[in-house]
């Protein structure tokens, strides 16, 4: 089956600086990759996906990488703000098996 | 997107009694999951729910533990039975919402479950 790794565990970034979260997965038919943003006490939220068929994709200070040969897509928050902090997690889903994979979650805290 | 909701939001339960935990959603759905999160862990799938079908359920949770019912294509319980403090743990809904030709998985806010 999938296996998903998920780096750095624990991300610690003054205001302003940017974060990047690294995910590998080891299944070459994974098609979809998300990512979720987890507040304390809140389900995790969908903040940016990303499709085998796109190497990059950006929506305002959020980008998601994609190195298909290389099975591994990478988080990239710019301009990071304290209301950033959260877990983070990582996907990876073969949308024709129909199950995701996640990773174990990155706790980013974002010091002011 | 897809608005999930759960009920009850966090329950405090005895050993030895059960639980039954509501997921609504707010347009009709094919694919309903649940997924267990420990404390400062990630999220493990427990089955999968189809309207019209038997849940499936991933290694190491059964059926007899975790019944869950999809009574229609909006819905769905899952129940922990007779609980042990190992149960303590979030217990999500999640669903795969089809636009166009891609499907994009969502959260419900999750029930925090306590067993003493």
């Amino acid at each position: 089956g999938e296996n998903v790794e998920q780096h750095p565990s624990t991300l610690s970034v003054q205001e302003g600086d940017s974060a990047v979260i690294k995910c590998t997965y080891s299944d070459s038919a994974s098609n979809y990759f998300p990512w979720y943003k987890q507040e304390l006490g809140k389900g995790p939220q969908l903040i940016i996906d990303i499709r085998s068929n796109v190497g990059e994709k950006k929506d305002q200070r959020i980008a998601v990488t994609l190195n298909k040969t290389a099975k591994h897509f990478s988080l990239h928050i710019t301009e990071t703000q304290p209301e950033d902090s959260a877990v983070y997690f990582c996907a990876a889903l073969n949308t024709n098996a129909g199950k995701s994979t996640f990773g174990d979650g990155t706790t980013l805290t974002v010091k002011p | 997107s897809a608005v999930i909701s759960q009920k009850p939001s966090r329950d405090i339960c005895q050993r030895g009694t059960s639980l039954t935990i509501q997921c609504q959603v707010d347009s009709q759905v094919t694919m309903m999951f649940w997924y267990r999160q420990q404390p400062g862990q990630s999220l493990t799938l427990i089955a999968t729910a189809n309207q019209g079908s038997e849940a499936t359920y991933e290694s190491g949770f059964v059926i007899d533990k975790f019944p869950i019912s999809r009574p229609n294509l909006t819905f769905s319980t899952l129940t922990v039975s007779n609980m042990s403090p190992e149960d303590s743990s979030i217990y999500l809904c999640s669903v795969d919402k089809r636009q166009g030709h891609t499907d994009t998985q969502y959260f419900g806010p999750g029930t925090r479950l306590t067993v003493l």
